[in-house]
């Protein structure tokens, strides 16, 4: 079945440092989403990647689509607390435009102040 | 609602018992999903709707779990006969148009 996999499963910074969550798949993924999961809460949508390539940026954050469509990457520049939580990739069942979503195992980034 | 509800929030409930966990979607979102989510793991996919119609079950776990959605709004998960290993998150999700999810609170169920 259709599996991502999620890398570091765990990642500790210093306030200010940079972060990258690594999503990847043997196969070609038809699209990725990511969600945050703060301590104690909900995933929470962040955005959604679909051609090969693609690069979105939402601040700090910058989220990669790879030109085989097998990965993604989720980077955060400068890191503050509020970026504490666990970040999950997603992809949704393919050939279908609405469906479940597979979710990968999520990488728990924690920020020392 | 401004966005997905459930209820309860926690349920305790001893084994063998069965348990109704609820799920109110954001208002004209067509796709309702529930999901399982166990400590330091992803969620997991249960089964989804579209309108009232039943789409997907095939991540239940076995016949004790069944759900509902009869007028296209709210649904509702039954696990009959409950067991230990039935504790976790549940979680309930609907989606828009992107198919970007918007997750509820979940329910925390303890089977005792």
């Amino acid at each position: 079945g259709q599996q991502v996999m999620q890398i570091p499963q765990y990642q500790h910074v210093q306030e200010g440092e940079d972060f990258t969550t690594y999503c990847n798949s043997s196969t070609t993924l038809s699209n990725i989403q990511w969600y945050k999961q703060r301590p104690g809460g909900h995933p929470v949508f962040l955005i959604q990647l679909v051609k090969s390539g693609e690069v979105k940026k939402q601040k700090r954050l910058t989220f990669q689509f790879g030109e085989a469509k097998k990965n993604s990457s989720l980077h955060i520049t400068a890191t503050q607390t509020t970026d504490v939580g666990t970040y999950f990739c997603a992809e949704a069942d393919r050939g279908s435009t609405l469906g479940r979503l597979y979710f990968g195992r999520g990488t728990q980034l924690t920020v020392w102040p | 609602g401004a966005g997905v509800s459930q209820s309860p929030r926690y349920k305790v409930t001893k084994r063998g018992q069965d348990v109704a966990l609820r799920c109110d979607p954001i208002s004209g979102h067509v796709s309702l999903y529930w999901y399982r989510q166990a400590l330091g793991q992803g969620p997991e996919f249960l089964t989804y709707f579209n309108y009232e119609a039943q789409q997907d079950k095939s991540g239940l776990p076995n016949d004790r779990f069944s759900a509902e959605r009869p007028e296209g709004s709210i649904s509702t998960l039954t696990i009959q006969r409950t067991e230990q290993r039935d504790s976790a998150m549940y979680r309930c999700a609907s989606s828009g148009p992107l198919n970007e999810q918007f997750f509820g609170p979940g329910t925390r169920l303890t089977v005792l």
